[in-house]
């Protein structure tokens, strides 16, 4: 069981926007501006597209977003294209002792 | 430019201890805020978090795995190495190694990953 809850999957059409919900406690998510997420093609390691809460890295799209409310991380994407087609992890800062936690992945589809 | 690149056996026997290494390019661990962390996903699981190194060599590990786990750094060789003990089937996984910024608290490079299968 992953420290991070992430709904399994979630679906949308090219040009609609989808998001994505990561749920920790107050120990993480709560805690720490520090939640992080991760693009995972199949068979591909995981890419950075959120840092900080809501940065973007250099050379990712602006249709990524991420905010935090409370104990909840969200990642939103707008403009669907079928190239967003993916699945998604959320990381949290946890603290010197636990120190980073991921959630349990989210498989993007878009129809 | 960022690159790393994980090495390893591909099959261990149970019990065994695993020895994995992270040779990496565009960065030196004894730059201040640098660190080389190892995360690992079993086939079509979530990713997990292992072990953090530093530049200070400061370390972290998970603390389900923290008795099976050293994490060490070679600076000269560009080089983090990670050894597990006591390998079991379940801990079957794509091991990979990534970058590790400090300041922003974030994993923002990563290796391709090493398939490690555990099985007699």
């Amino acid at each position: 069981q992953s420290a991070l809850t992430q709904p399994a999957s979630v679906s949308g059409s090219p040009g609609q926007s989808i998001t994505i919900s990561c749920t920790g406690t107050s120990s993480d998510v709560g805690s720490y501006n520090l939640v992080s997420w991760y693009q995972q093609h199949p068979g591909k390691a995981p890419k950075l597209m959120i840092y900080e809460g809501s940065k973007r890295p250099s050379g990712v799209s602006n249709r990524f977003s991420g905010s935090k409310s409370g104990n909840t991380a969200s990642l939103t994407i707008s403009g669907l294209q079928a190239e967003d087609e993916a699945d998604y992890y959320c990381c949290s800062y946890a603290g010197s002792s636990t120190t980073w936690v991921f959630g349990g992945g989210t498989k993007l589809t878009v129809l | 430019q960022i690159t790393l690149k994980e090495s390893g056996p591909t099959l261990v026997k149970p019990t065994q201890t695993l020895t994995l290494t992270c040779t990496f390019s565009g960065f030196s661990l004894s730059t201040s805020g640098v660190g080389v962390g190892w995360i690992r996903q079993p086939p079509g699981k979530a990713l997990e978090w292992l072990a953090l190194i530093y530049w200070d060599d400061d370390k972290r590990y998970s603390p389900s795995l923290k008795s099976r786990l050293t994490i060490t750094k070679d600076t000269s060789k560009n080089q983090v190495v990670l050894t597990m003990t006591n390998m079991d089937p379940v801990d079957t996984a794509t091991y990979y190694c990534a970058h590790h910024d400090y300041g922003d608290y974030v994993f923002d490079y990563w290796g391709q990953g090493t398939l490690v299968t555990v099985s007699s």
